[in-house]
């Protein structure tokens, strides 16, 4: 089955720096790579996502990155800031999935410092 | 519109007894997922319902059990806690599969199982 690889695991930046957290996947058929964000203690919720006949997205500060070849997908956060800082999760998700599931990797965790 | 809620937020068990989780969304979604938070393990699937009346197995299975009587609700059954199962369980709902279709989660339920 699907397999998700994310690095680093941890990532501290300074405010105003960019941050980059990277995925890989393992099944080629997979075709939706959301990131979703999580603060301490609540929900995690969709920042962006890419489908596999597009290859980058922008949204503001944050932009996703595709490479289909290399089966990677990378986040971008540009101009950090102090509510930045949460963990952040990639996922995969293809007609291969039960129930086209999202599979996750296991977090980045970032903190911005001010 | 409340989105996808869960009940209770917290429980504390003893080993052996027994509960049910509910997830309840008012968005007329078809897909329902339940999905168990390790810390360092990301978000994997328990079970998930492609429509009122059917359920799946997904990736972590073994001491759950689902019910999708109502289209609106997903329940998720213990019928003998564990240790293993302490968790946050989160519970996410799609209007249907595949990358069309974002899923959004509840607010999630701390389960500690003594």
């Amino acid at each position: 089955g699907e397999n998700v690889e994310q690095h680093p695991s941890t990532l501290s930046v300074q405010e105003g720096d960019s941050a980059v957290i990277k995925c890989t996947y393992s099944d080629s058929a997979s075709n939706y790579f959301p990131w979703y964000k999580q603060e301490l203690g609540k929900r995690p919720q969709l920042i962006i996502d890419i489908r596999s006949n597009v290859g980058e997205k922008k949204d503001q500060r944050i932009a996703v990155t595709l490479n289909k070849t290399a089966k990677h997908f990378s986040l971008h956060i540009t101009e950090t800031q102090p509510e930045d800082s949460a963990v952040y999760f990639c996922a995969a998700s293809g007609p291969r999935q039960a129930g086209t599931a999202l599979i996750f990797g296991k977090g980045t965790t970032l903190s911005v410092s001010s | 519109n409340a989105g996808v809620t869960q009940t209770p937020k917290f429980r504390v068990l003893k080993t052996g007894q027994s509960m049910t989780l509910l997830c309840a969304q008012d968005m007329n979604h078809e897909y329902m997922y339940w999905y168990r938070q390790d810390p360092g393990m990301g978000l994997r699937l328990i079970h998930y319902s492609v429509g009122e009346g059917t359920t799946a197995k997904g990736e972590v299975p073994d001491g759950y059990n689902v019910s999708r009587l109502k289209k609106q609700n997903f329940l998720l059954g213990l019928e003998s806690a564990a240790p293993s199962q302490t968790s946050v369980y989160f519970c996410a709902s799609s209007y249907g599969g595949g990358a069309l279709h974002t899923q959004y989660f509840g607010p999630g339920t701390r389960l500690t199982v003594l």
